[in-house]
């Protein structure tokens, strides 16, 4: 069983359209995040939520929303895509919010590839 | 607020080599330092972690790794590179002051046979 997995691996879409990409995980944690990875391989925290509480939500446009219906589950939905949102996004989830507790480790998705045309 | 450099994007090395990976960070306090691992078309696996302690820290698949605040450094070493170990190179600052775990822009590793 793939400890995080996210759907869709791929997608590919036109500008102002409407997508949203999945994330669940099936290892009890409690905090989930979404990452995303540009085309330099760069590396950045958009959201992160803990018991379906958001707690981090970083400088991202307000077309971005994600929503977490359960622990195990966080979802992204992009409103009105533009180029610039071609990247590949990464869920994770961890076993405490604070990097420094517990084990620290984030366990990652193998990522969506979003290419906006 | 921290943040990591990694100074060098690409670094190839051949096989049976060693091999080191710079890492650079900046914090005012003790930080949590990470080593992640991506293999092509793959998400991010943990090589090793420094919380405490012991500054030389080993991890999965042989690397280890020396924390030296000094320097400011969390550099990776392996003493001897498989073929298998092509891949992204990723180190990783947090902070204890906040929940966020900030990436450095990842060094590409190859390896020739």
């Amino acid at each position: 069983d793939t400890a995080v997995s996210q759907t869709p691996k791929y997608l590919v879409t036109q500008m102002g359209n409407d997508k949203s990409i999945k994330c669940e995980q099936n290892l009890g944690h409690d905090t989930m995040y979404w990452y995303k990875q540009d085309s330099k391989k760069f590396l950045k925290i958009m959201f992160s939520y803990n018991n379906k509480e958001l707690i981090i939500n970083e400088t991202v446009p307000n077309r971005f929303s994600p929503k977490s219906p359960d622990k195990a589950h966080l979802n992204l939905h992009i409103n009105s895509l533009e180029l610039g949102d071609s990247a590949v996004y990464f869920c994770a989830s961890s076993q405490d919010p604070a990097p420094g507790r517990g084990t620290g480790e984030l366990f990652f998705g193998e990522g969506s590839r979003l290419t906006v045309l | 607020a921290q943040s990591v450099t990694q100074p060098d994007i690409h670094i190839t090395v051949s096989e049976g080599a060693s091999l080191e990976l710079r890492c650079n960070y900046s914090y005012g306090a003790t930080p949590y330092l990470f080593w992640y691992v991506q293999s092509p078309g793959q998400g991010l696996q943990l090589l090793l972690k420094y919380f405490s302690g012991d500054t030389l820290v080993q991890g999965i698949k042989g690397f280890e790794a020396e924390f030296k605040r000094s320097q400011s450094s969390f550099n990776l070493r392996k003493p001897s590179v498989h073929w298998s170990d092509a891949a992204e190179y990723f180190c990783a600052v947090a902070a204890s002051s906040n929940y966020k775990l900030t990436f450095g822009k990842g060094t590409l590793l190859t390896v020739n046979p």
